[in-house]
């Protein structure tokens, strides 16, 4: 079955780098687009980024352009994402999520990596 | 990116039916037929309930329906049942290649 597994999170104080890694199984990796997705403490789903399956076509939500870099290791079967000069509205749970194919939808999702900005 | 517009709650007793509006623009949700829903139980991760505004996958109670005219797409759960309380989300294809989610809705069953 499906299994995506999160890590990188944790405390992180304002200003720092981090970046968090996505590590899928039990599907064909090198065949899917992959997806980050994040939820602040009590908030709603917030959509980051899209990486296409071979790494060379990406898309970030504009709230995040500039500052995320998402990025992948097909050899690995790893997702990643990279977060640059990191705030305390930074501070959210981190989703790594399957894309659909050939249905264009999200359609599986990892169990979240906290992370929480503050000095 | 605006995010689309959800009721923040919506409710009913076990065995009614419930409707859930997601409403966007002609840019995502009235302009391509790729919106998903999705349950969220409190501390889990979101589950895929609806994708493609009326597709069920495998696994999921044929009770939970999608639909869309214009620029709104709703989910629909009939025969509610207890285990049917938790958040809903809304998420869209946009015109500029990325998603946006809904604010979510909390479904309560009295």
């Amino acid at each position: 079955q499906v299994q995506l597994v999160e890590s990188g999170g944790g405390v992180v104080q304002p200003g720092r780098s981090l970046r968090l890694s996505c590590t899928a199984s039990g599907f064909t990796f090198t065949a899917y687009p992959m997806h980050w997705v994040r939820q602040a403490p009590g908030k709603g789903l917030e959509w980051l980024a899209v990486l296409s399956h071979d790494g060379n076509t990406y898309y970030y939500a504009d709230s995040v352009k500039g500052r995320f870099t998402i990025s992948r290791d097909n050899s690995k079967n790893t997702l990643y994402l990279h977060i640059n000069t990191l705030r305390p509205e930074d501070t959210a749970v981190y989703y790594c999520a399957r894309g659909g194919v050939p249905s264009v939808t999200i359609d599986s999702w990892g169990q979240g990596a906290p992370v929480t900005v503050s000095s | 990116q605006s995010a689309l517009t959800q009721p923040a709650s919506v409710s009913g007793s076990p065995g009614q039916s419930i409707t859930i509006s997601c409403t966007g623009t002609s840019s995502d949700v009235g302009g391509y037929d790729y919106v998903s829903w999705f349950q969220q139980h409190p501390g889990k991760a979101p589950e895929l309930m609806i994708y493609e505004v009326t597709n069920r996958p495998s696994g999921v109670p044929d009770r939970f329906s999608g639909s869309k005219s214009a620029n709104t797409a709703s989910l629909t759960i009939s025969g509610l049942q207890a285990e049917d309380e938790a958040d809903y989300y809304c998420s869209s294809y946009t015109h500029s290649n990325t998603w946006v989610f809904g604010g979510g809705t909390k479904v309560t069953v009295l």
